[in-house]
């Protein structure tokens, strides 16, 4: 069974902190997606990694696929309250389109 | 409609009984999938399917749970006799053969 593990499970910052999100498996994945979920609604996809060592920055959001493409990464500078939500990672493997999402990681921005 | 619809949007139901839950995804997306997401946590994957075939059931919590897709659109996720672990927010999503999951705003399902 694959599974994609998510630390930290919860994370709570004050505005303008800087803060890393980790995805770990020990499967192999052909791509890696990050989503944003709010209350009530679905998840929102934030960026796709396909390349092992790839490194993509969406405005203060930076996102790094690990080397061996077992694992991935979400930075996020100068937080802002907008970032609140539930940050997910979903992983594909090759030859397959059956996404696995990870375990969420929770985060609050306080004002 | 633009995005994925799903139906209805909160059911409650009593224990043993049947319920249906409904899925229009986005018009032209092959793939559609099936999620379950307990208290805000990751969403646990039911089934996926191609077309109007379902390549990956492994997903699907036990013979209780059955889905099916007709006309490669419309989506059906079938829970019998349903138990109070059977509640949880039931989410789908569609999408082109490779990419971007787009998601529905799910069916709240509580079971009394």
């Amino acid at each position: 069974t694959q599974l994609l593990e998510q630390s930290p499970q919860f994370l709570s910052i004050q505005e303008g902190e800087n803060l890393t999100v980790y995805c770990n498996s020990s499967s192999v994945f052909s791509s890696l997606q990050w989503y944003r979920q709010e209350p009530g609604e679905g998840p929102v996809l934030l960026v796709t990694v396909v390349t092992g060592g790839e490194v993509k920055k969406l405005k203060r959001l930076t996102f790094q696929f690990g080397d061996a493409r077992k694992d991935s990464s979400l930075h996020i500078t100068a937080a802002q309250t907008g970032d609140t939500g539930l940050y997910l990672c979903a992983g594909a493997s090759k030859g397959t389109y059956k996404y696995i999402f990870g375990t969420g990681t929770r985060l609050k921005v306080l004002a | 409609g633009a995005g994925v619809s799903q139906s209805p949007s909160n059911k409650v139901t009593e224990k043993g009984k049947d319920v249906e839950l409904r899925c229009d995804p986005i018009s032209g997306h092959t793939a559609l999938y099936w999620y379950r997401q307990s208290l805000g946590q990751g969403l646990e994957f039911l089934i996926y399917f191609q077309g109007n075939s379902a390549p990956d059931k492994s997903g699907l919590p036990s013979d209780r749970f059955s889905a099916e897709r007709t006309g490669g659109s419309v989506s059906t996720l079938t829970i019998q006799r349903t138990q109070q672990e059977d509640s949880a927010v039931y989410l789908c999503a569609s999408s082109r053969i490779t990419g971007e999951l787009f998601f529905g705003e799910g069916s709240r399902l509580t079971v009394l």
